[in-house]
């Protein structure tokens, strides 16, 4: 079974940079599939922030991309985001997700989400 | 960018039939997929690619995709199915991902 399990600081400074990690079980980072991170403020829909392929490959929203920055972790199965400059705006829930199939569409499994807040 | 719309809500009796749409420019020439999401839960995918449905999602989730709109259809709606549901594409114009904006299913 495929779990995604997201981890984070919780809590960061306006300005700092937002490091956030998604551990995956039963099932491996590198095979034929893109990783998602896709994010929710509080009352709102869903924000779709960038996609990576285990080679490297990134999509990122273009409205975010001067700031985000996504890994593979090949050696750990898991994924990484990090978003700089963070904002107020930045206070939402953040999901890592398993694209359909090996290329860019939905997404299947998702992490139960961790909830981060921008303060001052 | 490619812009996807939805109603805020929806409300229908148990037993009936929900239809929740997904306004965009030729959605029919992609692929939709769409959501579902309980308070306080992670969002679960339960139609993919305009129609299909993962393994253990009912049979009463259908979904449809012509013009500039998508529908998901929910028969014989139960109290269960109360929830947001957000329909996706994914726009190879401009090479990312776009959600519509949510509808919050309320069964009465």
């Amino acid at each position: 079974q495929v779990h995604l399990q997201e981890s984070g600081p919780g809590l960061v400074k306006l300005s700092d940079t937002l490091s956030l990690t998604c551990a995956v079980s039963g099932y491996s980072v590198s095979s034929d599939h893109w990783w998602a991170w896709i994010r929710q403020t509080p009352g709102k829909g869903l924000e779709w922030i960038g996609y990576i392929y285990p080679s490297g490959s990134t999509y990122y929203s273009p409205s975010l991309k001067s700031r985000v920055t996504m890994t593979v972790d090949r050696s750990r199965n898991q994924i990484s985001l990090k978003l700089t400059s963070v904002s107020l705006v930045d206070t939402a829930m953040y999901y890592c997700a398993r694209s359909i199939g090996g290329a860019v569409r939905g997404v299947d499994y998702w992490g139960q989400g961790t909830p981060v807040t921008v303060a001052s | 960018s490619y812009v996807l719309t939805q109603p805020p809500s929806v409300s229908v009796a148990p037993g009936q039939t929900a239809k929740i749409t997904c306004g965009g420019s030729d959605i029919e020439t992609k692929s939709v997929h769409w959501y579902q999401q309980r308070p306080g839960q992670a969002p679960v995918l339960v139609v993919y690619d305009d129609g299909d449905r993962p393994s253990g999602i009912p049979e009463r989730f259908s979904g449809s995709n012509s013009g500039d709109t998508a529908t998901l259809t929910i028969s014989r709606v139960e109290a269960g199915d109360e929830a947001d549901y957000s329909c996706q594409v994914w726009d190879s114009s401009s090479y990312q991902a776009v959600f519509g904006g949510g509808t919050r299913l309320t069964v009465l």
